[in-house]
């Protein structure tokens, strides 16, 4: 059973646009939002995370939206740079729990 | 402050064999997970260790196993290897306390195994 999904799996966009990237969750127990960035050849690092208590956080050119009674939350990438292509996870836990259930990945090609 | 370190970068075995892989985590940190990652499959769990601890196991067969020492460094060994064990292993260090930090995870490179 997957617990995250998420879309689009790969995503065009063009320089100084705006990339979108949705993921909607079914387990209500989940209390921590993180999305990941991945490039290829390195490990998966945190970029911007949420948590249920508030609808929308925003650091930089990076903005996580939050919709709790539908069990979505999205990842805003503004200005997108051909730097922001890699491999986009979002992932969800619960509290008291080091276990991370992450969506399959949307790979981010920026082009000039 | 370094970063998590894995050893080795790649790995080549063949069906049958056992491997084992190597995690340092971030300074300080006590909690160290460890991930697959596939095309196919994506990131899924396996287990996470804290203080010499397994603390949760994901849904991985028993030739998956791991352990974790004083200094908080871990291994994972996969024994009687598959060619669907080939994959990315990755390995997450956390402060393993509680508050806001505890759920930031940092992954490490990862290691790349190959079955042949």
């Amino acid at each position: 059973q997957q617990q995250v999904k998420q879309s689009p799996q790969s995503l065009i966009v063009q320089k100084g646009g705006i990339s979108i990237i949705n993921c909607a969750y079914e387990n209500t127990a989940f209390d921590y939002f993180p999305w990941y960035q991945q490039f290829p050849g390195k490990g998966p690092a945190l970029l911007i995370a949420i948590r249920p208590d508030v609808s929308e956080k925003k650091e930089g050119r990076f903005t996580i939206s939050f919709n709790k009674s539908a069990k979505q939350f999205s990842l805003h990438i503004m200005d997108s740079q051909p730097g922001d292509s890699a491999t986009y996870f979002c992932a969800a836990t619960w509290a008291g729990s080091y276990q991370l259930t992450f969506g399959k990945g949307t790979k981010l090609s920026v082009i000039p | 402050k370094a970063g998590v370190t894995q050893t080795p970068r790649y790995l080549i075995k063949t069906r049958g064999q056992q491997v084992t892989l190597s995690c340092s985590p971030i300074s300080g940190h006590r909690s160290v997970s460890w991930y697959q990652q596939t095309p196919g499959q994506g990131l899924q769990f396996l287990f996470e260790y804290f203080s010499e601890t397994q603390r949760n196991k994901g849904n991985f067969p028993g030739r998956f196993s791991g352990r974790q020492f004083s200094n908080s460094r871990s291994e994972m060994n996969v024994s009687t290897l598959e060619l669907g064990d080939s994959a990315l292993y990755l390995c997450a260090s956390s402060t393993g306390t509680e508050g806001l930090a505890k759920n930031i995870q940092y992954f490490g490179a990862g290691t790349r195994l190959s079955v042949l």
